[in-house]
């Protein structure tokens, strides 16, 4: 079963717009990562922020954490054609026992 | 190359036949995990070792799944009698700490 329920599950933007996507999840974490998929491929780690942490930045990529509502989001700033893949928030809930994933956003970014 | 690597990157097979899956994790990563991904989910977690160390199989989807990690380096997941259900892709992911880094996957397709 996924714990995490991302929203929205697709998202069309174009080039140069900035993309948010939410991850919801059910139970208490360690930590909660964001990945990506390009189409039939494996999934490549974007960030990681820990459950005592509210925000992160890596490059164009925002996260932010709330516990109490159980939900983070991933902005992504300044989108290009290249961001164009699925993204999946994963969470941790025992320091590195298994991650469990939500269903995931495809991103479309119109060039 | 120094990421995880999985083969074969894909796998036609007739129902009922049996299938081995390898991984090589990265070297210096010590836990290793097998996930399956069907179409347009998340990846959904199988088991996992550290070292040579099965510490969780139990979200195995049935008794014909089963996963070695004979010496603490390469693993194997083998679908015995495979049905048409099991078509999905197959991915390993290895860390040492925190944040995965994945393979590519297998990609099952059971005729």
């Amino acid at each position: 079963s996924q714990q995490g329920e991302e929203d929205p599950q697709a998202l069309s933007i174009q080039e140069g717009e900035n993309a948010t996507m939410n991850c919801s999840y059910k139970t208490s974490i360690n930590n909660l990562q964001w990945y990506r998929q390009n189409s039939g491929r494996g999934l490549v780690h974007l960030i990681l922020i820990r459950s005592n942490e509210r925000e992160k930045h890596s490059g164009r990529l925002r996260v932010t954490l709330d516990t109490s509502k159980k939900s983070s989001s991933l902005l992504i700033t300044a989108s290009r054609a290249a961001d164009t893949a699925s993204y999946f928030c994963a969470t941790d809930g025992n320091a590195g026992n298994m991650l469990t994933f939500g269903g995931g956003t495809r991103l479309m970014v119109k060039p | 190359d120094t990421g995880v690597s999985q083969n074969p990157r894909h796998k036609i097979t007739k129902r009922g036949q049996n299938v081995t899956f390898r991984c090589d994790p990265i070297s210096e990563h010590n836990r290793l995990y097998w996930y399956r991904q069907t179409l347009g989910q998340g990846p959904e977690f199988l088991t996992y070792f550290q070292n040579e160390a099965q510490l969780e199989k139990s979200r195995l989807l049935s008794d014909r799944f089963s996963a070695e990690r004979p010496k603490g380096s390469f693993s194997t997941l083998e679908i015995q009698r495979t049905e048409q259900g099991d078509s999905a892709m197959y991915l390993c992911a290895s860390t040492w700490t925190e944040g995965y880094t994945f393979g590519s996957g297998t990609r099952l397709t059971v005729v």
